[in-house]
C-alpha cells in the first residue's frame, strides 16, 4: 500500500479505555495525517503532523492526540473512548512543500472497534 | 475484508461499459480535487488529481472533469473492469494553512461480467 504501514490491523477496546495507533510514513515522507473512516462514510481529518508538531487540526475533541518522532513516524491516541469512537483509522503520508502535501499516501489503516 | 461503503449509492455497470461518477463539492477556494478508489479492507488509492485551474485532465483510461461553476466533479472510468469495482471518493484540497483533504460521501461501483 504505497509503503505506508499502520499498526495494529484491529483492536478491540472497551469504554473508557485508552489507545495508541502506529504508522510509518512512505519512505522520504515527512508528514503525516490521520483520518477517522466511520463505517460507510468518507475519511475525517483529524489532525497533520510535519516537524514533529501537529501543524493542522479537524473538529475533534481533545481527547484525540498524537505524537510524531523524529523518524517522521506518529502516534494517535485517542482517551476516554466512547462506543461513536469505533472506525478504521487512516494514516496518511506526504511530503511538505508547494503542492506536496495533497498528495498524500494512505495506510491500510487500523479498525478500532469500541465495545 | 469489511465492506467500507454499506450504505454508499450503487452504480451498477457492466463490464467493458464507460462509468461515470459524481461528486459535489463544498468550497470555492480548494486548490486540487483528487479521485480515490478503496478497496475493502484497504486505504484509499490515489487515482488522478485536477488543480482548480483545469477542468479535465487524463490518465490511464480515466479523466476527470472539474465544473466550478457548480461545484462539480466526475470521473469517467473507460472500459471499466471486475478490477475498478470498489468505492470511489473525491477530496478536495485546500492549501494556505489548512493543508487537508474533505472527502466527500463516497459512491460504491460495482462492475458485473
Amino acid at each position: 500500500d504505497a509503503g505506508v504501514t499502520q499498526s495494529p490491523t484491529h483492536l478491540i477496546k472497551t469504554r473508557g479505555q485508552q489507545v495508541t495507533l502506529r504508522c510509518s510514513p512512505k519512505s522520504g515522507h515527512d508528514t503525516v495525517s490521520w483520518y477517522q473512516q466511520a463505517l460507510g462514510q468518507g475519511p475525517q481529518f483529524i489532525f497533520q503532523y510535519y516537524e514533529e508538531e501537529e501543524r493542522q487540526r479537524g473538529n475533534f475533541p481533545d481527547r484525540f492526540s498524537g505524537h510524531q518522532f523524529p523518524n517522521y513516524s506518529s502516534e494517535l491516541n485517542v482517551n476516554a473512548l466512547l462506543l461513536g469512537d469505533s472506525a478504521l483509522y487512516l494514516c496518511a503520508s506526504s511530503l511538505a512543500g508547494e503542492g506536496g502535501r495533497y498528495e498524500q499516501y494512505f495506510g491500510p489503516g487500523t479498525r478500532l472497534t469500541v465495545t | 475484508g469489511e465492506s467500507v461503503g454499506l450504505h454508499l449509492p450503487t452504480l451498477s455497470v457492466q463490464e467493458g461499459d464507460n462509468s461515470i461518477i459524481n461528486c459535489a463539492y463544498s468550497n470555492s477556494a480548494s486548490d486540487y480535487f483528487i479521485w480515490y478508489k478503496q478497496e475493502s479492507g484497504k486505504g484509499p488509492q490515489f487515482i488522478i488529481d485536477i488543480r482548480s485551474n483545469m477542468d479535465k485532465r487524463q490518465g490511464q483510461r480515466v479523466t476527470v472533469l472539474l465544473n466550478k461553476t457548480v461545484k462539480h466533479l466526475s470521473l469517467q472510468i473507460a472500459a471499466t473492469q471486475p478490477g475498478d469495482s470498489a468505492v470511489y471518493f473525491c477530496a478536495e484540497f485546500l492549501s494556505g494553512g489548512y493543508n487537508k483533504l474533505i472527502f466527500g460521501a463516497g459512491t460504491r461501483l460495482a462492475v458485473h461480467p
